[in-house]
């Protein structure tokens, strides 16, 4: 009975290694969020998909790609990662913008 | 431009006592504001969400308040339990004229109860 999943839980790799993270709701959410958590645990938004549809758009290096194939899924997928892209990711969705937000468990990606 | 500040950063209190967590932000224009709390290794859990129409939300143990002409909300935990330990962490969406602007999010209180 999972309400956002995300898939995987921890993520090792190389710098310059492209991987992608995946994203799951089964709330029947029409808006999706990725976020990052920083070692200091500062969170930021990073992305929004509104019904399939970017609508936010923070200030992040274009090597960070969403992709939302339905509205029940938003995946991210990065190119050439970087030692700076150590952190850890959040998927959460919410019935619409600026409603309550629910959040997945996180992905901790390190980059070696 | 809206700042979102938690202070303190880190709380310590015995089990049983009644506390507030603090979450002042800058600009008054918001839609609404989201109380969260994370375990470590977890993700955010929401504990209570205001609209901006709204003065205080109640569940459980947990009351949230909100006053917009001070900017501040306060989330009051009663008789705190080594259960409660964890970051709480504040979140508001701005209002821009009649539209949603941008979301902000507090750095966090980090609480400990112990026994």
């Amino acid at each position: 009975d999972t309400a956002v999943s995300q898939t995987p839980k921890y993520l090792v790799t190389q710098m310059g290694n492209d991987k992608s993270i995946k994203c799951e709701q089964n709330l029947g959410h029409d808006t999706m969020y990725w976020y990052k958590q920083d070692s200091k645990k500062f969170l930021k938004i990073m992305f929004s998909y509104n019904n399939k549809e970017l609508i936010i758009n923070e200030t992040v290096p274009n090597r960070f790609s969403p992709k939302s194939p339905d509205k029940a899924h938003l995946n991210l997928h990065i190119n050439s990662l970087e030692l700076g892209d150590s952190a850890v990711y959040f998927c959460a969705s919410s019935q619409d913008r600026g409603n309550e937000q629910f959040f997945g468990p996180g992905t901790r990606l390190t980059v070696l | 431009k809206q700042e979102v500040t938690q202070i303190p950063a880190a709380l310590s209190v015995p089990e049983g006592e009644n506390l507030v967590l603090n979450c002042s932000f800058t600009d008054s224009a918001i839609y609404n504001l989201q109380w969260f709390r994370q375990d470590p290794g977890k993700g955010l859990t929401s504990l209570l969400l205001i609209q901006s129409s709204q003065r205080e939300q109640t569940s459980g143990r947990l009351n949230a308040s909100l006053d917009k002409s001070s900017g501040r909300s306060t989330l009051y935990i009663a008789a705190s339990q080594p259960g409660d330990s964890a970051t709480y962490l504040c979140a508001l969406w701005a209002r821009r004229g009649s539209t949603l602007g941008r979301l902000y999010f507090g750095r966090g209180t980090q609480l400990t109860v112990w026994p």
